[in-house]
């Protein structure tokens, strides 16, 4: 148990559906982040929240769309998705923003037919 | 182009032996960050070294870090068949946005 719980662990979907993935943290942290790590690339930032408040978008395509009701959860909707935008998902929380450590969950593994 | 690139992308040992895996970056910092990815899992933060830090020890970790050269290294000694991992850089690029930027890793291979 890492603390960061992420679901669905595996989701296949076309490029026409829309789903959602759910990240939660019962850790008490105040920032919240989704990367993207793709084979043979290194991880790759696409959000950040601080207190619930979107603080980076690292110019991510808009068929990602976060979410972040409260500082405990953490949502990526997705819809019309591309083949090359099949990989691990991972989420993390961490105390507060700043490059303090981050705690990952163990991601959503996502493939685009 | 990335901030942290790790060196070298593969490493294969005997279980005993030492394994040092280096990372360099681009821009100041005010951390660094080494952290393991086992195969089909989160990443799992192992150490934070400052940048008025020089070396920094965890357990069986041993974490250097060369500011001048802007570079890191970390040296598993005595290694064992359960470290076999990818190891991964991050630094924070001296920003306070919580914005890591991670290199792409050392696949660590440790026989039994």
């Amino acid at each position: 148990e890492t603390g960061v719980t992420q679901t669905p662990r595996h989701l296949v979907m076309g490029m026409t559906n829309k789903k959602s993935l759910k990240c939660e943290q019962h850790l008490g942290h105040n920032a919240m982040y989704w990367y993207k790590q793709s084979a043979k690339k290194p991880l790759e930032l696409m959000f950040v929240y601080n207190f619930k408040e979107q603080t980076e978008n690292n110019s991510v395509p808009s068929r990602f769309s976060p979410e972040c009701p409260n500082s405990s959860h953490l949502f990526l909707h997705l819809h019309t998705l591309q083949p090359e935008d099949s990989a691990l998902y991972l989420c993390a929380s961490s105390p507060r923003g700043g490059g303090s450590p981050l705690h990952f969950g163990n991601g959503t593994r996502l493939t685009v037919t | 182009s990335q901030q942290g690139e790790e060196d070298p992308q593969a490493l294969s040992i005997q279980e005993g032996e030492n394994a040092t895996m280096n990372c360099s970056y681009k821009t100041s910092i005010n951390n660094l960050q080494w952290y393991r990815q086992n195969s089909g899992r989160g990443l799992v933060h192992l150490i934070l070294i400052r940048s008025n830090e020089r070396e920094k020890h965890s357990g069986r970790l041993r974490v250097t870090l060369d500011t001048s050269k802007k570079s890191s290294s970390l040296l598993i000694t005595a290694s064992r068949a359960a470290d076999t991992a990818s190891y991964f850089c991050a630094t924070d690029g001296s920003s306070n946005t919580g914005k890591l930027i991670f290199g792409q890793g050392t696949t660590l291979q440790v026989k039994p």
